[in-house]
């Protein structure tokens, strides 16, 4: 069964810094990896989606993420965070059968200081 | 973007009441749709994933009995919490997927249910 993992449970970053969120996963084939958001007491928003070709994925909100076959990774990361971009963050990982069942990851708050 | 509209927003009730929460597909058919149950600082648990038109397939450890689940359309699935307790306040989540190899899920913005 697949799994994922997100090491940092919270992060903290100053506004305009970089930012970059970690994600491993385990699957035994190429999987569907997704990042998604979540706001205080809402459901959570698609953020990116990654399923073949360019590993290097441009999503919403100017953040992106990079499949890292070899390390078994899907990072997050934003060149420069802004203040609304706290919030949860997760990494789901989807089977690659077409069904559309996914595996989420525990989340990494991210808490963003003046 | 695809739009998922989840229903009521919060529910209070007192215990032993029945709480039904419906999830919509505003501009695509989902062919399956996902409830989870999120408690408080935790990830989303998966509870049921129901296709439409058949009996949806609930998670190990859940209740189908308690959680009802109805997908009579490819636009609607509803979850009803029978007889409602205090243990299952929670925040619940749907998300509607339209099919096809690796589509995303698309959630709605939950329900926060309370029970007294």
């Amino acid at each position: 069964a697949q799994s994922v993992t997100q090491p940092d449970i919270h992060i903290t970053v100053s506004e305009g810094a970089s930012l970059e969120l970690r994600c491993n996963y385990s699957y035994g084939a190429t999987p569907y990896l997704f990042w998604y958001v979540q706001s205080p007491g809402q459901g959570l928003q698609l953020l990116l989606k990654y399923f073949s070709g360019d590993t290097l994925v441009q999503g919403i909100k100017g953040f992106e993420a990079e499949f890292k076959r070899s390390q078994s990774s899907f990072n997050l990361r934003k060149p420069s965070v802004h203040w609304s971009d706290a919030a949860e963050y997760f990494c789901a990982v989807g089977l690659a059968g077409g069904y559309q069942k996914v595996t989420f990851g525990t989340g990494t708050k991210l808490q963003v200081i003046p | 973007g695809a739009v998922v509209s989840q229903h009521p927003s919060r529910v209070i009730c007192k215990s032993g009441t029945s709480v039904k929460i419906e999830c919509r597909s505003l501009d695509f058919q989902a062919t399956t749709m996902f409830w989870y149950r999120q408690f408080p600082k935790q990830s989303l648990m998966l509870m049921a994933t129901s296709n439409e038109g058949s009996k949806a397939t609930y998670e190990q450890g859940v209740e189908k009995d308690k959680f009802l689940i109805n997908h009579a359309s490819l636009t609607l699935s509803t979850l009803t919490v029978t007889s409602a307790h205090p243990e299952d306040s929670s925040f619940y989540i749907c998300s509607a997927s339209g099919g096809g190899r690796g589509q995303p899920q698309h959630f709605g913005d939950g329900t926060r249910l309370s029970i007294l």
